[in-house]
């Protein structure tokens, strides 16, 4: 089993509906939790960064983390087709920097 | 916010020849650098962490020999991929942050050996 389960999709979507992308994780070592977002040929851009369980908000995304059932999320609202690309998860415990990522998701956003 | 600088973006080499991609942090500085491998339609796979003024330290199955790997100072590190063969054609992309804060990465390097 990986430490790190992400669905690869790949998802696609009509432009304007509310995205949910989930990874799960075996480790409850890991404290903090981050949401990357890859366009092809591009390194990954930080999209959300949590530490702990609860939700955070930044425009149209929402990170929640719940480590009592070890489970991430990331919403995008009113998604757009430049949001189509391939959304990485990632985790790290107290202490480390090394990040345990997950497969990615790929998502495409239809006009 | 941070960033993370990565040269070139894309090299095309000649089969045994090496080649050296640098990776820098630009505005903040970095006591560890992280190099991964990327292949089409996969995750990132963690080939290294580099240590300014130390010895990097290599994952399980990556040769140290092939893949060297120098953190000369707190904003630079580079990593050359020696003897270079078709089969190392990836796409190589390093990270960098500090204990406070989440890894940013640099924009890969696209190496394809011919």
């Amino acid at each position: 089993q990986k430490e790190v389960e992400q669905d690869p999709g790949p998802l696609s979507v009509p432009e304007g509906a509310i995205v949910s992308l989930n990874c799960t994780y075996s480790n409850s070592a890991f404290q903090y939790f981050m949401w990357y977002r890859q366009y092809s040929r591009k390194g990954p851009e930080l999209l959300m960064y949590t530490y702990s369980s609860g939700n955070k908000e930044d425009g149209r995304f929402t990170a929640q983390v719940d480590k009592s059932s070890k489970y991430i999320s990331l919403f995008i609202r009113d998604s757009q087709p430049s949001d189509s690309a391939t959304y990485l998860c990632a985790m790290r415990w107290q202490g480390a920097q090394k990040l345990v990522f997950g497969q990615g998701t790929r998502l495409t956003i239809n006009p | 916010g941070a960033v993370v600088s990565q040269h070139p973006s894309w090299v095309i080499c000649k089969s045994g020849t090496s080649v050296k991609i640098e990776c820098r942090s630009l505005d903040f500085q970095a006591t560890t650098m992280f190099w991964y491998r990327q292949f089409p339609k996969q995750s990132l796979m963690l080939m290294a962490t580099s240590n300014e003024g130390s010895k990097a330290t290599y994952e399980q199955g990556v040769e140290k020999d092939k893949f060297l790997i120098n953190h000369a100072s707190l904003t630079l590190s580079t990593l050359t991929v020696t003897s270079a063969h078709p089969e190392d054609s990836s796409f190589y992309i390093c990270s960098a942050g500090d204990y406070n804060s989440p890894l940013h990465f640099g924009n890969g390097t696209r190496l394809t050996v011919t």
